[in-house]
């Protein structure tokens, strides 16, 4: 089993429409979870970070943590054409510049139609 | 404040040959890491320095190494290229060395092996 489950996609939804991703992990270590965006031909940027469980909303973006059940989600409101891109779950056991001991999905790719 | 910069961005080589990749971190920061970002595998991580010491390391054969330079910049060589090598190689700076410093990633160089 991977450490870090995250469906692929990709994932094709209109302008507007509450985007879904999620992503799974077997290790209960983790305390740091991150969402990063991959524009096409770009480095990944950092979006948000959740420390342990709970929610984390910034903007039109809402980061959830179950640590119960292994999950962790990252819902997009009111999505935008810009908001096409590839979006990539890590976490760790330490900080989120925890070089070395991040462990990253392999990224769900993402498609908000106009 | 100018971001991380990464020369190439595009490379093709050759099966038995070796490459040098270079990356340029924000101003500033001293740490910086490599990662290797494949469809199949996903982001994984390569090595980090800091302050010209090689700090972690991940799991790549001894072929993949790097260096830092005393003004941060840092180099990754990859010697005896085989196909599987392929991949975009991301570099990332940050201030300070684990914990919660955010890392920035560069554009990446795309490394093509034939």
């Amino acid at each position: 089993q991977k450490e870090v489950e995250q469906d692929p996609g990709p994932l094709s939804v209109p302008e507007g429409a509450i985007v879904s991703l999620n992503c799974t992990y077997s290790n209960s270590a983790f305390q740091y979870f991150m969402w990063y965006r991959q524009y096409s031909r770009k480095g990944p940027e950092l979006l948000m970070y959740t420390y342990s469980s709970g929610n984390k909303e910034d903007g039109r973006f809402t980061a959830q943590v179950d640590k119960s059940s292994k999950y962790i989600s990252l819902f997009i409101r009111d999505s935008q054409p810009s908001d096409s891109a590839t979006y990539l779950c890590a976490m760790t056991t330490r900080g989120p510049g925890s070089q070395g001991n991040l462990i990253f999905g392999k990224g769900t790719k993402l498609s908000v139609k106009p | 404040k100018a971001g991380v910069t990464q020369t190439p961005r595009y490379l093709i080589k050759t099966r038995g040959q070796q490459v040098t990749l270079s990356c340029s971190p924000i101003s500033g920061h001293r740490s910086v890491s490599w990662y290797q970002q494949t469809p199949g595998q996903g982001l994984q991580f390569l090595f980090e320095y800091f302050s010209e010491t090689q700090r972690n390391k991940g799991n790549f054969p001894g072929r993949f190494s790097g260096r830092q330079f005393s003004n941060s910049r840092s180099e990754m060589n990859v010697s005896t290229l085989e196909l599987g090598d392929s991949a975009l190689y991301l570099c990332a700076s940050s201030f300070g060395s684990g914990g919660t410093d955010t890392q920035y990633f560069g554009p990446g160089t795309r490394l093509t092996v034939l």
